[in-house]
Order: C-alpha cells, then structure tokens, then sequence
C-alpha cells in the first residue's frame, strides 16, 4: 500500500519568509498528489495538485514541485503571513478506490 | 463553507457506547468519504459509497459501519466504543473530480469516548 510521510513536524518562519514543506511517498506508481491546508477546527482545504507529468506547478503565492525520481513533493509558499499558520498535508490519490492517503502533516507557525 | 455538513460537531461518550455520525454532501455530489484523524495525525481512509452503494473499503473496524440513503445523506455508525476511539471523523464529498472544486471535506464531528 502507499505510505505518505513528512520530514518535519512543525516548521517555524518569520512573517514575508519563504516557507518550504517537504512529503514523501512510497509508490512510485502514484500519480497524483494534492497540498491540503487544515486550520484549527476545520476540515482539509484544497491548496494546489500536480500530476505525475508535471514537475512543478504555481498557484497564488503557492508552488508545487514533483520529483518523480526520489518520490519527493514540496509546497513553497512565498511571503508567508501568519494566516498561513495551520497543518499542512501532502495526499496521495488512490485513483482506483478513489480515496486518499494522508502523510501526518507539518505545523507551520509564522513569527511576525 | 464547503457545502459538506457534519453533524454533531462535538460528541462526548462513555466506552461501550454506540454514536452516529451524520454527513450531508455537497448538492450535486454523489460520493461520500469517511475519514477518522487522530491526535496529531493525518486522515485515515475509512469508507467510501457512491449513490447508497458501497464503494470502497479502508483501514475501517468490524465495529464501525456506515451506510448511504436514498437522499445521499451518509451516516458513520462506531459501535462498542474505545478510549482510543476519540478523533475527528471527516466526511468528505464529490461529484467526480479531485481538485478545487471536487474532493470537499465537512468541518467534522469531534468524539471524545470517555
């Protein structure tokens, strides 16, 4: 099965930094994967998702980079401001069962 | 809002106990996902059923079911409840697609087993 996992538990940036998160994942035949956002007493929030035949995708002050060759991903934000603070998640999409699998998320806390 | 409603948000229970969870997906959307987070953790798969038909099966307990009605509303029914029960159960909804606008989670229902 997939296993999903993240390098650092919490992450802590100084307001107008760059923040950079880190996932890996197991099956090199996945091939689609989605940057969630989860604030305190909400569900997940769709940030941005790549496909396997992209190594990188941009959003707003967001960007996703795919390397296929190591199984990596990474969501950068830019100028990052304290509403950024929550937990963010790396998912995989199980495209058959069409179910997602989780890594246990990143707390990103911002300093002003 | 994401247009998922979850209901109770809060739910405290003794063990032994039998609670049921309450999804409403998004109009249009006739898939419904359950998944429990634990403390500190990412979401764990449960179940899936799409229009009343079960799915797809997850990492799910012989003690907890779910089922889907007529009117797409979904209910997650854990039975024989356990200290290490308490999580937040997600419901999730969509209409096909995965991104933005098509793999959308309710808010939760927070269950604390006492």
């Amino acid at each position: 099965g997939e296993s999903v996992g993240l390098h650092l538990p919490t992450l802590s940036v100084q307001e107008g930094d760059n923040s950079i998160i880190n996932c890996a994942y197991s099956n090199s035949a996945s091939d689609y994967f989605i940057w969630y956002k989860q604030e305190s007493g909400k569900g997940p929030q769709f940030i941005i998702d790549i496909r396997s035949n992209m190594d990188k995708r941009q959003g707003q002050r967001v960007t996703v980079l795919l390397n296929k060759t190591v199984k990596h991903l990474s969501l950068q934000i830019a100028a990052t401001q304290p509403g950024d603070s929550a937990v963010y998640f790396c998912a995989v999409a199980d495209t058959g069962r069409r179910a997602l699998t989780f890594g246990s998320g990143t707390r990103l806390q911002v300093q002003p | 809002d994401s247009g998922v409603t979850q209901t109770p948000k809060h739910l405290i229970t003794a063990t032994g106990q039998r609670v049921t969870l309450r999804c409403s997906p998004r109009s249009g959307d006739l898939s419904v996902y359950w998944y429990q987070q634990s403390l500190d953790q990412g979401l764990q798969f449960l179940i899936q059923y799409y229009n009343g038909e079960e799915r797809a099966k997850g990492n799910i307990l012989e003690r907890f079911s779910a089922q889907q009605f007529p009117d797409l509303h979904s209910e997650l029914n854990l039975s024989s409840l356990e200290l290490g029960d308490s999580a937040l159960y997600f419901c999730a909804s969509s209409g096909g697609g995965w991104g933005l606008y098509g793999y959308t989670f309710g808010s939760g229902t927070r269950l604390t087993v006492v």
